[in-house]
């Protein structure tokens, strides 16, 4: 099983700054088949990212993911308001299919 | 649109059974696979398990093996979560994926 570590725990952070998620897996995924997704309180998780880089339909381009292998990064480049919630990433390329446990961004 | 609905809240006794479906509607419900997710209160999200409606095929995470069984109703578009032998770390909110959709979550609350 392919084990996520994402950090930090908690990021905080004021409107308008430049946040960066990190996403790390105990091997390689396959395909680069890492998806970011974003939830907030009460609501289902949104699909923000998949294949570690293409953005998801309707998300805006602040919001971008890279990386390869085993270390991924999703950042938003300058945070609205909506922006802070719990943000997850999920790697689908070898069953079962994990997710990390999560980042709040919070507002500082 | 896409759109996942799912079944409405329930309370379950330890050791009972519970059954939630999820229907589709929008797209070509045997072209994508459906994912079922849970999360607990305050805790994070929880892969459990997923099935092709075009074949069948399913994958489970070895956690919920023997007690977790997805099925699909190809006919209405739906998609069915069973979980038996209950126990109240199973309360949690149990949410279908087709990945860029999810519906919009089944509290099921596990209690004597």
């Amino acid at each position: 099983e392919i084990v996520l570590t994402q950090s930090p725990g908690t990021l905080s952070l004021s409107p308008g700054e430049r946040a960066t998620l990190s996403c790390r897996a105990s091997q390689s995924v396959r395909n680069n088949y890492l998806s970011w997704y974003q939830q907030k309180p009460g609501q289902a998780p949104r699909l923000l990212i998949y294949g570690a880089s293409i953005r998801a339909t309707g998300i805006p381009d602040r919001f971008t993911g890279s990386g390869s292998g085993t270390d991924f990064t999703l950042t938003i480049s300058r945070l609205e308001p909506e922006d802070f919630a719990v943000y997850y990433c999920q790697q689908y390329g070898s069953s079962p299919y994990t997710f990390g446990q999560g980042t709040k961004l919070e507002i500082k | 649109q896409v759109q996942l609905v799912q079944s409405g809240a329930e309370v379950k006794k330890p050791g009972a059974s519970v059954k939630v479906s999820c229907k589709a509607s929008g797209y070509t419900f045997t072209g994508y696979d459906i994912n079922w997710v849970r999360q607990a209160t305050g805790q994070g999200l929880e892969w459990m398990g997923l099935i092709n409606p075009g074949t069948g095929n399913t994958g489970y995470a070895q956690k919920f093996q023997g007690r977790f069984t997805m099925t699909t109703d190809t006919s209405i578009s739906t998609a069915y979560m069973e979980l038996s032998s209950l126990r109240s770390e199973d309360t949690a909110v149990y949410y279908c994926s087709r990945g860029d959709s999810w519906g919009q979550g089944t509290l099921v609350t596990v209690s004597s």
